[in-house]
């Protein structure tokens, strides 16, 4: 079964500084990719995704996303934190065994401090 | 461009009790999903329609359902409420069905006593 994997369930990072969230996937044939932001009391939204072609993807917000196939990783990344960013971040696979839905990561929470 | 639109925002029920949520999906977009959300648990997969037919079911009772209408508005609804349905139920809409660009609403949360 498709699957992906959040091993941290918060990330603290100072404003600023360079942040990283985690997320490894295993899929069977091509992994179609997906983060997704959910702010408090809001619904998800969608950032970016892969799907095919260069390994780094751009996204909204100044998040971008690196594909890694060898480590069947695609972490989330930003050069520079916002105390705007902190929120839940989810990363999604396609699960086109099941007519294509998304399957999501647990999520990790993200906290910017100033 | 308005967003996808759930109602009622919040509601308290007690055990037994059925309850109905409702989706209106961003216009033009023909594919809408239901997913329930728990801190324990996280985004579970309930359902998709895609015009009026259901195309893919989670792993959730019979106690859940869902319909969708010809002009791609939703509903779901949960018989014989359960402490453990207390959840955030989110609907997502999309153009199509496999491009797992989701526009999410801002959710039902519901809260069983």
């Amino acid at each position: 079964a498709q699957s992906v994997a959040q091993p941290e369930d918060q990330v603290n990072v100072a404003e600023g500084n360079p942040l990283t969230v985690k997320c490894t996937y295993s899929v069977s044939g091509n992994p179609y990719l997906f983060w997704y932001v959910q702010y408090p009391n809001r619904g998800l939204q969608f950032l970016l995704k892969y799907i095919t072609g260069d390994n780094l993807v751009k996204g909204s917000y100044g998040f971008e996303a690196e594909f890694n196939k060898s480590q069947t990783s695609f972490h989330l990344k930003k050069p520079s934190a916002l105390v705007s960013d902190s929120a839940l971040y989810f990363c999604a696979v396609r699960d086109d065994n099941q007519g294509g839905k998304l399957i999501f990561g647990q999520g990790t929470e993200l906290s910017v401090k100033p | 461009k308005a967003g996808v639109t759930q109602t009622p925002r919040y509601l308290i029920k007690t055990r037994g009790q059925q309850v109905t949520l409702s989706c209106s999906p961003i216009s033009g977009h023909r594919s809408v999903s239901w997913y329930q959300q728990t801190p324990g648990q996280g985004l579970q997969f309930l359902f998709e329609y895609f015009s009026e037919t259901q195309r893919n079911k989670g792993n959730f009772p019979g106690r859940f359902s869902g319909r969708q209408f010809s002009n791609s508005r939703s509903e779901m609804n949960v018989s014989t409420l359960e402490l453990g349905d207390s959840a955030l139920y989110l609907c997502a809409s999309s153009l199509t069905t496999d491009t797992g660009e989701l526009f999410f609403g801002e959710g039902s949360r519901l809260t069983v006593l």
